[in-house]
């Protein structure tokens, strides 16, 4: 059974103060492992896809990158606009379904 | 990308009640699946629904309960049936082009 564990459940940084989140996943076989940023009330919005360990991606003050076991999105300077909850999910190989684990929950003050 | 929207955006229902959510996208798309997020918790799968054959239901959940339809390539509905307080949760609709896009959810509170 495809398992995502994000942790911490909740981080709160001073702005401009950088971090990661990590998000440790078992999955048979890996065709995509997913980051997502959903605000309170709304829909989760699509930020990266990584496919293979090693592999990096950027946008903005966010960069996730790719291991064989885990992921990290690390977050660099980040503003008070960056708040929100962000979400870790996997898609084996075998099927188009979404695991999604249970999420950080980033405040950041000004 | 996709642009998804969904109907209502929210609602209040009494127990024993079904209400239906819709699901539009701005273009043909093969997938599309309906998520369940109830409070506190992250996105469970309900089932995933292509155009021209019964939808696939996850563990746990089953047609009698959540019926869905979908009757072309840009349109799906979720039916919540006999609901009581547990159902309460917002319901997601996603659609997979090239990655799995979410629309806006609905809100249901059952009282």
């Amino acid at each position: 059974e495809d398992q995502v564990t994000q942790s911490p459940e909740a981080l709160r940084l001073q702005e401009g103060e950088s971090s990661s989140l990590n998000c440790s996943y078992t999955v048979s076989g890996l065709r995509g492992l997913f980051w997502y940023r959903q605000d309170p009330g709304k829909g989760p919005e699509f930020l990266f896809t990584l496919y293979s360990a090693g592999e990096e991606k950027e946008k903005e003050r966010l960069k996730a990158t790719l291991t064989k076991k885990e992921s990290f999105l690390h977050i660099t300077a980040p503003k008070p606009e960056d708040s929100a909850t962000y979400l870790c999910a996997v898609q084996a190989a075998s099927g188009s379904r979404l695991t999604f684990g249970e999420g950080t929950q980033l405040t950041v003050n000004p | 990308s996709a642009v998804i929207s969904q109907k209502p955006s929210r609602d209040i229902c009494q127990r024993g009640t079904s209400l239906t959510i819709q699901c539009q996208v701005d273009s043909q798309v093969t997938m599309m699946f309906w998520y369940r997020q109830q409070p506190g918790q992250s996105l469970t799968l309900i089932a995933t629904a292509n155009q021209g054959s019964e939808a696939t239901y996850e563990s746990g959940f089953v047609i009698d309960k959540f019926p869905i339809s979908r009757p072309n390539l840009t349109f799906s509905t979720l039916t919540v049936s006999n609901m009581s307080p547990e159902d309460s949760s917002i319901y997601l609709c996603s659609v997979e082009v090239e990655t799995q896009y979410f629309g806006p959810g609905t809100r249901l509170l059952v009282l």
